[in-house]
């Protein structure tokens, strides 16, 4: 089954810096989504991406796919407290149905 | 904006008691999905639900496990007899298009005493 394993486990930075958070596939990446989670909340979808090389950005977060590495970053610029919580990456398990998640990157802003 | 609602948060049971938890999803998406989250684990995969019928279930969606859509609005997921290994945040989402942009409902917490 896939594994995926999101690098670092946790990070605190501080108001203002930029931060990357990696997610790294054990299988082939069909599609890989990002997700962020409040504590206790829900999923927030953030951004999908399918295409190798492909590169999105919503505000100040910005996600890329390396197929050839099974890899996908998520970069914040300009960290707010308002980026706080726990983000996941998701992929899609070749199925068309399922997301396999990976365990999350817990991200703590402080000012 | 439409989102995905689930009721109840929270719902305590006893061990071997049956629970239903319930969602609406959005409006005019067409397949649902629900996961699970065990306090400090990652968000597991349950099963998927397209066109009146389960599409894809994961090994944790053993015969203790039923889905339902019993009217135009409402998906459900029944456990018949639950187990202290049941305590966890349920997750239900839906999508309009396969694995487009699933949106997620807030959850419900089940304890399992």
């Amino acid at each position: 089954s896939q594994e995926l394993e999101q690098s670092p486990q946790s990070l605190i930075v501080q108001e203002g810096k930029n931060l990357t958070i990696n997610c790294t596939s054990s299988k082939t990446l069909y599609g890989l989504y990002w997700y962020k989670q409040k504590y206790g909340e829900g999923l927030i979808f953030l951004m999908m991406l399918q295409k190798g090389g492909e590169e999105k950005s919503h505000e100040k977060i910005t996600a890329k796919l390396d197929e050839k590495k099974q890899q996908s970053s998520l970069h914040i610029t300009a960290s707010q407290p308002s980026h706080a919580g726990i983000y996941l990456c998701g992929a899609d398990d070749n199925s068309g149905y399922a997301l396999n998640f990976g365990k999350g990157t817990s991200l703590l802003v402080t000012p | 904006e439409p989102e995905v609602t689930q009721t109840p948060s929270h719902q305590v049971t006893q061990m071997g008691q049956e629970v239903i938890l319930r969602c609406v999803p959005i409006s005019n998406h067409l397949y649902f999905y629900w996961y699970r989250q065990i306090l400090g684990q990652k968000v597991e995969f349950l099963v998927s639900f397209y066109n009146n019928e389960i599409s894809e279930k994961s090994e944790i969606f053993d015969d203790q496990f039923s889905v339902e859509r019993p009217d135009g609005s409402n998906f459900t997921l029944k456990i018949r007899s639950t187990k202290l290994e049941d305590s966890a945040m349920y997750f239900c989402a839906s999508s309009r298009q396969g694995l487009n942009e699933q949106f997620f409902g807030p959850g419900t917490r089940l304890t399992v005493l």
